[in-house]
């Protein structure tokens, strides 16, 4: 299967500003995940959102999803210096497929002090 | 503390000399994956395990083996070596049965090799 495409590829804010990443995907979903990567480290999860929701908040982070464009979106809002890192989507496939784990190839976020 | 850990997290071999990546989780879980991360590509899914004994091909399986014989290990096998293979992998593990906010993936520190 393809991988997912995130945009924009980079993005570089000042901090207290809000950052946005997109996700577009390509399957039937259960659920699409955000990760977080600092330089080369495992990744971390951040938020997970099922296919029958449309939107998710934990603290700073909102998250959406339209399944009928087969999108999604990861907001930060009031960035810090701290929020420096990759951003990974990726889509939990359904069905007979479940199991199957697609990333997005990321988003580098930059957030100068 | 609960984690995912894997050994090596570095390793240098030659071309066609057998080696395995070891994964072992301490949460219970029934799910474990495996991936590897190149440069321009992001992660992509080596072989995954919906619980022992149960195992099925990610996106790129070619050149690699698994087994999953306990619920906490997960080795990954790479019976010969190739430089292609060259990359930083990583393991994950999840529950996958339960209360609905499961799903969540635990990622293991990753092992960068290298295939000379």
């Amino acid at each position: 299967s393809q991988q997912g495409e995130e945009d924009p590829q980079a993005l570089s804010i000042q901090e207290g500003e809000n950052a946005t990443m997109n996700c577009s995907y390509k399957t039937s979903i259960n659920n699409l995940q955000w990760y977080r990567q600092n330089s080369g480290r495992g990744l971390v999860h951040l938020i997970l959102i099922r296919s029958n929701e449309r939107e998710k908040h934990s603290g700073r982070l909102r998250v959406t999803l339209d399944t009928s464009k087969k999108s999604s979106s990861l907001l930060i809002t009031a960035s810090r210096a701290a929020d420096t890192a990759s951003y990974f989507c990726a889509e939990k496939a359904g069905g007979t497929s479940y199991g199957k784990l697609t990333f997005g190839q990321g988003t580098i976020l930059t957030v100068h002090p | 503390e609960a984690q995912v850990t894997q050994n090596p997290r570095y390793l240098i071999t030659v071309t066609g000399k057998k080696l395995t990546v070891t994964c072992s989780q301490n949460m219970n879980h029934e799910y474990m994956s495996w991936y590897r991360q190149d440069p321009g590509l992001g992660l992509r899914q080596i072989y995954y395990s919906m619980n022992v004994e149960v195992t099925d091909k990610g996106d790129v399986p070619e050149g690699y083996k698994v087994s999953r014989k306990e619920k906490r290990n997960f080795p990954l096998i790479l019976e010969s070596p190739s430089p292609n293979q060259t990359s930083l992998y990583f393991c994950a593990s999840s529950f996958i049965w339960g209360a609905p906010a499961t799903d969540t993936q635990y990622f293991g520190p990753g092992t960068r090799l290298t295939v000379l």
